[in-house]
């Protein structure tokens, strides 16, 4: 069954930690993306990879860090220098970037900080 | 930012009712898409027009699009309970850039 898996569903944070939310998706897609969404908001774009080993930062990329080390894999971390983190976290995959495609999303992590 | 804005932010409605939300984006396109997200849930992909096309159906689904006026609408008819959730345009220029959604109400 193809699709894009997020884990853990919530997570709790202590402040001063970084931690690391889960993207998996295997429908071979070149380009993953993320996204963070704030309570009754739009869904605001954190980094961009498009390729193996390649990836951009989007609008709100500060206090984040990812990685692209395998096709199928795009983990994001929350680290302590991200001042606001609780949200909800969308990763989202398409066959390539650019226009035309669609883009697949996982069901997301809630992120909480205590 | 390039984030387009859904208008109304909130509409509620009776179950068989046509349900319209409107769209406007920033920047030249070639597609625009339109999504669907249950609470708490990721967002479904519902539909894509091309920049080309004013108006495009898919089952109870019509979208237009306007790109003089940088504006696209997206009418849901005879609503059902299930229709319930926040609907949000994309644009896809070089990433996906949503729009702030509208959430929608269905009553039963």
């Amino acid at each position: 069954d193809g699709g894009i898996t997020q884990s853990p569903k919530y997570l709790f944070r202590k402040e001063g930690q970084n931690v690391t939310l889960s993207c998996e998706q295997n429908l071979n897609h070149d380009a993953m993306y993320w996204y963070r969404q704030d309570p009754g908001q739009g869904l605001r774009l954190i980094y961009y990879s498009q390729i193996v080993n390649d990836f951009q930062k989007g609008d709100i990329a500060e206090g984040y860090s990812v990685s692209r080390e395998k096709k199928e894999s795009f983990p994001l971390t929350v680290t302590s220098a991200q001042k606001n983190p609780t949200a909800f976290y969308l990763c989202a995959s398409s066959i390539r970037q650019g226009s035309g495609t669609e883009a697949f999303f996982g069901q997301g992590t809630r992120l909480t900080v205590v | 930012s390039q984030q387009g804005e859904e208008d109304p932010q909130a509409l509620s409605i009776q179950e068989g009712e046509n349900a319209t939300m409107n769209c406007s984006y920033k920047t030249s396109i070639n597609n625009l898409q339109w999504y669907r997200q249950n609470s708490g849930r990721g967002l479904v992909h519902l539909i894509l027009i091309r920049s080309n096309e004013r108006e495009k159906h898919s089952g109870r689904l019509r979208v237009t699009l306007d790109t003089s006026k940088k504006s696209s609408s997206l009418l849901i008819t005879a609503s059902r309970a299930a229709d319930t959730a926040s609907y949000f345009c994309a644009t896809d220029v070089n990433q996906f850039y949503f729009g702030t959604g509208t959430s929608l109400t269905v009553i039963p």
